[in-house]
């Protein structure tokens, strides 16, 4: 299994673009996480799917972000339009159903505003 | 509320020194707790969890339900532990909550 899989790995972008991360979970897994992570406030969940549907979106800062889970096996986070502060890792994790397992986390994609 | 304290943000340590990382938590109910390392700009990685009860890389923890306290222990500290340490809990729902995490440097 190739675990969770993140992409771009980097991405800058001039403040005012659209940004979209990608995140494939990993298979047969029910749950996804999107996480921002920031030296100032460290790992702050923005959102989490159960079985594709949307569950806790409260983390979500603002408007500008929204994410999608089409179907099983893919996941987006998209910030539009995209400020500096925005800048961050962010980080996709996803869980199986059975809770004897944890939670395994992508390679993050390291977000960059300018 | 789930709420997760480290409250150590650096610790600094000497090779084959014991090490304990402090975590507090927050939550009425029973919860989930774990400690997930992250090598430098790398992906986080489980490292424990309460439930399993076993030794990685020979760190230990055990949860205290009557402190709230899960803290992360080593008895000889090795190099390659330096490492970001966050201890993260589950509570009732799927959301896995962080605590700010702690920095820690082994030194030769």
């Amino acid at each position: 299994d190739a675990g969770v899989i993140q992409s771009p790995r980097h991405e800058v972008t001039e403040m005012g673009q659209e940004v979209t991360l990608r995140c494939k979970p990993i298979s047969g897994h029910n749950s996804l996480f999107w996480y921002r992570q920031t030296m100032m406030r460290g790992l702050e969940l923005l959102i989490y799917f159960n079985n594709n549907v949307p569950i806790d979106d409260s983390g979500m800062p603002e408007d500008r972000f929204s994410a999608k889970m089409p179907n099983a096996s893919f996941s987006t986070l998209k910030i539009q339009p995209s400020e500096p502060r925005d800048s961050a890792v962010y980080f996709c994790a996803s869980r199986p159903g059975d809770r004897a397992y944890g939670y395994t986390f992508g390679s993050g994609t390291r977000l960059t505003v300018v | 509320a789930q709420r997760v304290t480290q409250p150590e943000k650096l610790l600094s340590v000497f090779k084959g020194a014991p090490v304990e990382l402090k975590c507090n938590y927050s939550y009425s109910g029973s919860p989930e707790l774990f400690w997930y390392v992250q090598y430098s700009r790398q992906r986080l990685q489980l490292l424990l969890r309460h439930i399993s009860r076993e030794s990685i890389k020979g760190f230990t923890a055990d949860l205290n339900k009557g402190e709230t306290s899960f803290h992360l222990k080593k008895p000889f500290a090795q190099e390659e532990d330096s490492a970001m340490y966050y201890c993260a809990l589950k509570g009732g729902s799927e959301k896995l909550v962080f605590g700010k995490g702690t920095k820690l440097t082994v030194n030769p």
